[in-house]
């Protein structure tokens, strides 16, 4: 069945750029996501991509695919104090029309 | 996108006791979903709550423990009956949008549920 895996923590420190990397498994995905939770608080809409994309820049935000690989890259630019948050990337696919979603990735930012 | 919230935000509540988790949507949307989110865990769909006939479960849900009511197309409930710790977890809702691009999904803030 569809499996989205992702790594459960990444630290850095302020300033830097941030990635968080992502594998999926159904390559008949339209759409890619990426959504940001932070604590308390629920799921908050990032950015997404087209499979049919190879990449999609928004501000701070990078987004890279690699379609034959079945892998997803967020990367964070300049990253903030007030970017730590747990990040989800998430696949269509799901049998009732939902989403697919890994574990979370847990992005730490140290001043 | 949709304005989502949810009640309540959070609740202790006791085992055996049974908790109604409201959503609603500031705009009158067609697919409505309920989640739940185990401590350090992945969302896992529960149901797909549909307006008018029963709700659409997934395997490992049954109507019996999670009754879903739709009443109309901004409006939805999930009810978690005879509670057990196992089911301290975030509930959380979604409406699916077709903006920015279809299968779009925009979430509620989420109930945070512990059972002692």
């Amino acid at each position: 069945g569809e499996d989205v895996e992702q790594s459960l923590f990444l630290s850095v420190r302020e300033g830097d750029s941030s990635v968080i990397n992502c594998t999926y498994t159904d390559s008949s995905s339209t759409y890619l996501y990426w959504y940001k939770q932070e604590p308390g608080a629920g799921l908050q809409l990032l950015t997404y991509i087209f499979s049919n994309m190879d990449m999609k820049q928004d501000q701070r935000l990078t987004v890279l695919l690699n379609k034959k690989d079945k892998h997803l890259s967020l990367r964070i630019a300049d990253t903030q104090t007030g970017d730590s948050a747990i990040y989800f990337c998430a696949e269509t696919g799901g049998s009732q029309g939902n989403l697919i979603f890994g574990k979370g990735t847990k992005l730490s930012v140290k001043p | 996108s949709a304005v989502i919230s949810q009640k309540p935000s959070r609740d202790i509540c006791q085992r055996g006791t049974s908790l109604t988790i409201q959503c609603q949507v500031d705009s009158q949307v067609t697919m409505m979903f309920w989640y739940r989110q185990q401590p350090g865990q992945s969302l896992t769909l529960i149901a797909t709550a549909n307006q008018g006939s029963e709700a659409t479960y997934e395997s490992g849900f049954v109507i019996d423990k999670f009754p879903i009511s739709r009443p109309n197309l901004t409006f939805s409930t999930l009810t978690v009956s005879n509670m057990s710790p196992e089911d301290s977890s975030i509930y959380l809702c979604s409406v699916e949008e077709t903006r920015p691009v279809t299968d779009t999904q925009y979430f509620g803030p989420g109930t945070r549920l512990t059972v002692l």
